[in-house]
């Protein structure tokens, strides 16, 4: 069973067009993060979630939202989609906000706008 | 320049010889994970580090914390084919997500 999953893996659109990415963890876990990954491989927090409520949002455009429905699942919407979006998008988990436990990644949606 | 340096950028070894990656943070660490990454997939933990001298082995990798220096370095003996990929350090700064370093692509080849 996959423990954090998202969907899609590949997105592919055009600019100016509005997406969304889903994700899914299935470890009981409290907290829920967005992360962007760039071209160079930097690994950017975008948003985390604790029991459905918003406890990051790291300066990221308003295009961005994020919604938390229940404890397990946090997606990601984005509106007018522009070229620099292209990135690979992570969903992470963790079982609270309290440090020392690790983060649970997904596979990733690799995006990328034409 | 980053909170969170990670050395060297790159690194290609010979199957059965052994590598270090270093991670130096700028500020204050209150933890420190290790993730690699294949190309396509997601994160996968390898180990955390919360105390100053702290040393973990997981087979043939190594991971110790230099609370002082703030620093980390990852050891990988013997490489295989296996240990290629992207390796990540994240801090922990008790700021309710992770910070990480801009990755050490590793090659191994045979």
């Amino acid at each position: 069973d996959t423990a954090v999953s998202q969907t899609p893996k590949y997105l592919v659109t055009q600019m100016g067009n509005d997406k969304s990415i889903k994700c899914e963890q299935n470890l009981g876990h409290d907290t829920m993060y967005w992360y962007k990954q760039d071209s160079k491989k930097f690994l950017k927090i975008m948003f985390s979630y604790n029991n459905k409520e918003l406890i990051i949002n790291e300066t990221v455009p308003n295009r961005f939202s994020p919604k938390s429905p229940d404890k397990a699942h946090l997606n990601l919407h984005i509106n007018s989609l522009e070229l620099g979006d292209s990135a690979v998008y992570f969903c992470a988990s963790s079982p609270s906000l309290i440090s020392n436990q690790p983060q649970h990644f997904g596979d990733g949606t690799r995006l990328s706008i034409l | 320049s980053q909170e969170l340096e990670q050395s060297p950028q790159s690194l290609i070894v010979q199957e059965g010889k052994n590598l270090t990656i270093n991670c130096t943070s700028s500020k204050t660490l209150y933890g420190l994970y290790w993730y690699k990454q294949k190309y396509g997939e997601g994160l996968i933990f390898l180990m955390m580090l919360q105390k100053g001298g702290e040393e973990k082995s997981h087979e043939k990798i190594t991971a110790k914390l230099d609370e002082k220096k703030q620093q980390s370095s990852l050891h990988i003996t013997a490489s295989q084919p296996s240990h290629a990929g992207i390796y990540l350090c994240g801090a922990d700064r008790r700021d309710y997500k992770l910070s990480f370093g801009a990755g050490t692509t590793v090659t191994v080849r045979a």
